[in-house]
């Protein structure tokens, strides 16, 4: 059982559409990252969230962390190809010294 | 900097064989984190270091996988003997202090810098 459930799976839309990509869990985190995935390599970290309700924007991506701290949003405007990618959510908790990861969300951008 | 180093970065292999999977974290990193991927179960943590000791392993599936890292540049992850359902990309990352560093009362979380994997392919 995952602890993080991501939403949707898998994504294609065409270049320019605006999407959501969703993070969901019943357990609470004190801290939430985003981080992308492109074919061959590893995971690289967008974004830190730390506090209930914060919202934190890196150019065209807006991050939001739930009141609650128990799950998150990626919004994504006007999509380009180079944003294809696999983004995966991953939460850490009070306590021990790991981040769980999401399940995943394969987002593909058409030209 | 080169970044986290891992080497092979394909390996095939025939069920039954020793695997060691090989990672240099970057350097004036003191946690190093080995992780597995697969389709059905994401991204696992598997075992992490801090300052060259094992400070978590939970998450290491059962006695056939080992990992040990005798100095600060390198570690392994060691496979014996190797299964199939051990196919997977293995990933190796470290970050610049402890992930979740307490300093007057505020906890600071640090980015985990990820190697390129190795995909790894049991027959």
């Amino acid at each position: 059982t995952q602890l993080l459930e991501q939403s949707p799976q898998f994504l294609s839309i065409q270049e320019g559409e605006n999407l959501t990509v969703y993070c969901n869990s019943s357990s609470v985190f004190s801290s939430l990252q985003w981080y992308r995935q492109e074919p061959g390599e590893g995971p690289v970290l967008l974004v830190t969230v730390v506090t209930g309700g914060e919202v934190k924007k890196l150019k065209r991506l807006t991050f939001q962390f739930g009141d609650a701290r128990k799950d998150s949003s990626l919004h994504i405007t006007a999509a380009q190809p180079g944003d294809t990618g696999l983004y995966l959510c991953a939460g850490a908790k009070n306590t021990g010294n790991q981040f769980y990861f999401g399940t995943g969300t394969s987002l593909t951008v058409i030209p | 900097d080169a970044g986290v180093i891992q080497s092979p970065r394909h390996e095939v292999t025939e069920m039954g064989q020793e695997v060691t999977l090989r990672c240099k974290p970057i350097s004036g990193h003191n946690s190093l984190f080995w992780y597995r991927q697969t389709m059905m179960r994401g991204l696992e943590l598997l075992i992490y270091f801090n300052n060259n000791v094992p400070i978590d392993d939970s998450g290491m599936p059962e006695d056939r996988f080992s990992a040990k890292m005798p100095n600060a540049s390198f570690s392994t992850l060691k496979i014996q003997p190797s299964e199939p359902r051990d196919s997977a990309v293995y990933f190796c990352a470290s970050s610049p202090r402890d992930i979740r560093l307490q300093f007057s009362g505020r906890i600071n979380y640090n980015e985990q810098f990820f190697g390129p994997g190795t995909r790894l392919t049991v027959l």
